[in-house]
C-alpha cells in the first residue's frame, strides 16, 4: 500500500523568500502524485500532478514541483512566496485503478511580511 | 464544466441528535465520490469512498454511514451523534478510469455541542 510524509509540520517563510514543501511517498510502482492547498474554511484546490513524464512539473499560482524516483520525493517550490500562499498544502499519491489518494498529514504554511 | 456542491456549509447540532450532509456532483457521469474528514489541526481523514450506485466502501468503524441513492449524489448520515464527530467534512469526487485526481467540494463544519 502507498502512503505519504511530509515532515514539516509548520513553515514560515517571509515575503518574497523561496518555498520548499517536502513530500516522501512510499509506493512499489510508479505513482501518481499530487500537491493540494486548502484555504482555512474551504475545500482543497488541486496545485498540480505528475503521472508520467517530465519530472518537473508546473501547477498554478506558480508552483512547481519535481519527481525525484531515487529519493522517493516529490517537493513542492516556489520562487518567491506571496501573502496570499499562507494555507495548508497536501501532498497525495495514487495508484492504479479506483482506490482513493492517499494523504499526507499537511504542511502549514505561514508568510511573515 | 464539473461542479461539486456541498450542504449545508455550517452545521451545529446536539449531541445524540441525527445527521445527514449531501454532496452532489454536476457535469460528469459514473464518479468515484469520497467522504473525508478533518478533525481540528488534523490531516484528512478518508471515510467512505463509493465507484458507483449502492457501492460503498467503509475505511474506518464509525458512527456515521454513507449512501448513494443516485449516480452523482452521496450522503453522510448518521443517527445518534457523539461530540468526536464534530470536524469539517469534505466530499470529493474522480473520475476512475485514466484520471486520478480528486476534486473537493467546499466543506461542511459540523460542530456537535
Amino acid at each position: 500500500a502507498q502512503s505519504v510524509t511530509q515532515p514539516d509540520i509548520h513553515i514560515t517563510v517571509s515575503e518574497g523568500a523561496s518555498l520548499e514543501l517536502r513530500c516522501n511517498y512510499s509506493y512499489g510502482a510508479t505513482p501518481y502524485l499530487f500537491w493540494y492547498v486548502q484555504s482555512p474554511g474551504q475545500g482543497l484546490q488541486l496545485l498540480l500532478k505528475y503521472f508520467s513524464g517530465d519530472t518537473l512539473v508546473q501547477g498554478i499560482k506558480g508552483f512547481e514541483a519535481e519527481f525525484k524516483r531515487s529519493q522517493s520525493s516529490f517537493n513542492l517550490r516556489k520562487p518567491s512566496v506571496h501573502w496570499s500562499d499562507a494555507a495548508e498544502y497536501f501532498c497525495a499519491v495514487g495508484a492504479r485503478g479506483n482506490t482513493p489518494l492517499v494523504f499526507g498529514k499537511g504542511t502549514r504554511l505561514s508568510v511573515i511580511a | 464544466s464539473q461542479t461539486i456542491h456541498q450542504w449545508p456549509a455550517t452545521l451545529v447540532q446536539p449531541v445524540g441528535s441525527p445527521l445527514s450532509l449531501e454532496c452532489t456532483v454536476e457535469g460528469t457521469s459514473n464518479p468515484n465520490l469520497y467522504w473525508y474528514r478533518q478533525a481540528a489541526g488534523r490531516g484528512l481523514q478518508l471515510l467512505f469512498y463509493s465507484v458507483g450506485i449502492g457501492q460503498i466502501s467503509s475505511e474506518v468503524p464509525q458512527n456515521l454511514s454513507a449512501s448513494r441513492p443516485q449516480d452523482r449524489q452521496f450522503i453522510l448520515s448518521s443517527k445518534k451523534l457523539l461530540l468526536s464527530d464534530s470536524g469539517f467534512y469534505l466530499c470529493a469526487w474522480s473520475v476512475g478510469t485514466g484520471q486520478y485526481e480528486q476534486y473537493f467540494g467546499p466543506g461542511t463544519r459540523l460542530t456537535v455541542t
